[in-house]
């Protein structure tokens, strides 16, 4: 596996269920992202890990929540969605060490319907 | 006002022309510009970034940045169906670790 992956990439739910999203980095990096995009609107930044430690936490609901076990790994666990929620959520892994090592690299998402 | 800027379009470009897309941004302090492309139901692809005033080629892609103006390009020249994409404009503040996106301009390229 190279680059970042992500899984699932489909996921239908219902409003009472738990479940969760998972990506992976095979870069070496050291921050990943979360990110939702909606239909005709900007990609939207969540979460932000760097070294493990969460540096951004951009006014999301608390039925997000982001877990980091390692540099490799990032999860975004979900409960009791609504469906404004439906979107395509992205993950995404950069260097994280400055200006030049900014460059962030795309999963290929996981698109989440919420019924 | 928005962070980062640019019109949704869509634009029509005839194959084999430059097409032209433009960012504006908001935030004086920004020094890290990005272009990404997405296709429809896929996840953003880097294209080019630029750090320094003035032009940056590559291959038929050239970004264009002017920080007086607040202002950041992408030309894509002798363009192809296969460019027929949304592009994203990103900008970052040094050290930070945070890309604020622009809404994307849908580009097509008619044979």
């Amino acid at each position: 596996e190279t680059g970042v992956t992500q899984t699932p990439r489909h996921l239908v739910m219902g409003m009472t269920n738990k479940k969760s999203l998972k990506c992976e980095q095979h870069l070496g990096h050291n921050a990943m992202y979360w990110y939702k995009q909606s239909a005709k609107k900007p990609l939207e930044l969540m979460f932000v890990y760097s070294l493990e430690e969460r540096v951004e936490n951009n006014s999301v609901p608390s039925r997000f929540s982001p877990e980091c076990p390692n540099s490799s790994h990032l999860f975004l666990h979900l409960h009791t969605l609504q469906p404004e929620d439906s979107a395509l959520y992205l993950c995404a892994s950069s260097q994280g060490q400055g200006a030049y090592s900014d460059t962030q690299y795309f999963g290929p998402g996981t698109r989440l319907t919420v019924l | 006002q928005k962070e980062v800027e640019q019109n949704s379009g869509p634009l029509s470009v005839p194959e084999g022309a430059i097409a032209s897309l433009n960012c504006t941004y908001s935030d004086r302090g920004s020094q890290s510009f990005f272009w990404y492309r997405q296709y429809s139901g896929k996840s953003p692809e880097l294209i080019m970034f630029i750090y320094s005033n003035g032009d940056k080629e590559d291959g038929r892609f050239t970004a264009q940045l002017n920080k007086a103006s607040q202002y950041v390009s992408l030309l894509i020249r002798d363009s192809q169906p296969s460019d027929s994409a949304t592009y994203l404009c990103a900008v970052t503040i040094q050290g930070a670790q945070k890309l604020v996106f622009g809404q994307g301009t849908r580009l097509t390229i008619n044979p």
